[in-house]
């Protein structure tokens, strides 16, 4: 189905855990992001990339690593989950100037 | 680096009054983008604007881009509980930063 998803929506870890957040798209966007939203803060950009093998920080990309070999994934690792890490995070893809298409999110709780 | 505000962060309504939210950037944007955020949803596009002055129009939504095009505005004239959700904007298209949102309730 085209797309864009994000595996998996709900992740229970614990701190000091590596874990890995997946996004897919379909369209082969250029374009991928990776937010946070927690309450009060609204939408914080962690890391984005303009194509394949490019990749840039964003405003909050400490704790987190991102890579993207092939132009339609993009995942999201958190080397050393800390419980600050507990979020909805959100994959979003797009052409350059664009609408972005969001994901459904993956809430992840880190204890 | 560029930090997008928006006003109100928080606003309630009663069902057919109006509803603004302004978006204020710290740095000139090429073009600015709306979103839209249901309750336990994610962030679904609404419009862009890209010319300076633009004014664009979607039912009871009126959307402006500033002169200086460093701010911006949604207007939604007498509110429907459909239109309960948090709008942002977002700017920098190639990092695409959102704003810092602002919650809309409507009560019927």
């Amino acid at each position: 189905d085209a797309g864009i998803t994000q595996s998996p929506r709900y992740k229970i870890t614990e701190t000091g855990r590596q874990v890995t957040l997946m996004c897919h798209q379909t369209w082969s966007h250029s374009y991928m992001f990776w937010y946070r939203q927690d309450l009060g803060h609204g939408l914080r950009l962690i890391y984005y990339s303009a194509a394949a093998d490019i990749t840039d920080k964003g405003e909050v990309p400490d704790g987190y690593v991102v890579s993207r070999s092939k132009t339609e994934n993009f995942p999201l690792t958190l080397e050393s989950a800390t419980r600050s890490q507990t979020s909805v995070y959100f994959c979003a893809s797009s052409w350059l100037g664009s609408e972005a298409f969001f994901g459904q999110g993956t809430r992840l709780t880190v204890v | 680096g560029q930090q997008v505000m928006q006003i109100p962060q928080y606003q309630h309504v009663q069902e057919g009054e109006d509803f603004t939210t302004y978006c204020n950037s710290s740095t000139t944007l090429s073009n600015i983008q709306w979103y839209k955020q249901r309750p336990g949803g994610h962030p679904v596009f609404l419009i862009q604007l890209v010319k300076s002055g633009e004014v664009k129009k979607q039912k009871r939504l009126t959307f402006q881009f500033g002169e200086a095009k460093k701010n911006s505005s949604l207007h939604i004239t007498a509110t429907q509980t459909t239109d309960v959700g948090t709008y942002f904007c977002a700017g920098d298209p190639d990092k695409l930063i959102f704003g810092t949102g602002t919650r809309l309730q409507v009560f019927p």
